[in-house]
């Protein structure tokens, strides 16, 4: 089945600073990577995600880099805010988006002020 | 944006007894719903597919006669949760898959936080 593997764990920049999250996946045939943003005790949220027929996908402060015949995607959030402290997880799925989800383990990312 | 809700939001319950988490979505029509499971400061793990009116498909590692799902109509899908033990408290989450052939994304229930005693 389906790994990912994601770092790091624990992220702390200085507010305004640029984050990035590295994810890894194992089933090449995974064409659906969203990213999901948990705050504590919440629902995930979708903040962005990309599919195989895509390198690269944009919404405002926030980007998802996607390398295939490397197997990994990565985050980005630019201008950091308060507002951004959250837990982030990255997934990848089979059947565009309409299968079972695999997560990484998350990255804690702090921002400090 | 689809709405999926979940009830309850939190239970507490005995040991051996048995736990029924409902997952709807409100304002779509889901062929397709997914349940996760997610311990303290854990990932969340897929458990299970739950296909309207078709048996669930189960994940390696979790028993189907412990985890009960029923599929019964487009917009609801439920987890009973039998013989509950400590070990199975935890944070049960539901998705539903929306858009069209290899087009789609998840949303997820607001999650059912189990507490068995």
């Amino acid at each position: 089945g389906e790994n990912v593997e994601q770092h790091p764990s624990t992220l702390s920049v200085q507010e305004g600073d640029s984050a990035v999250i590295k994810c890894t996946y194992s089933d090449s045939a995974s064409n659906y990577f969203p990213w999901y943003k948990q705050e504590l005790g919440k629902r995930p949220q979708l903040i962005i995600d990309i599919r195989s027929n895509v390198g690269e996908k944009k919404d405002q402060r926030i980007a998802v880099t996607l390398n295939k015949t490397a197997k990994h995607f990565s985050l980005h959030i630019t201008e950091t805010q308060p507002e951004d402290s959250a837990v982030y997880f990255c997934a990848a799925s089979r059947g565009g988006g309409a299968d079972g989800l695999t997560f990484g383990k998350g990255t804690h990312l702090i921002i400090q002020p | 944006g689809a709405v999926v809700s979940q009830h309850p939001s939190r239970v507490i319950c005995k040991s051996g007894t048995s736990v029924k988490i409902e997952c709807r979505s409100l304002d779509f029509q889901a062929t397709t719903m997914f349940w996760y499971r997610q311990f303290p400061k854990q990932s969340l793990m897929l458990m299970a597919t739950s296909n309207e009116g078709s048996k669930a498909t189960y994940e390696q590692g979790v028993e189907k006669d412990k985890f009960l799902i029923n599929h019964a109509s487009l917009t609801l899908s439920t987890l009973t949760v039998t013989s509950a033990h400590p070990e199975d408290s935890s944070f049960y989450i539901c998705s539903a898959a929306i858009g069209t052939s290899g087009s789609s994304e998840q949303f997820f229930g607001p999650g059912t936080r189990l507490t068995v005693l």
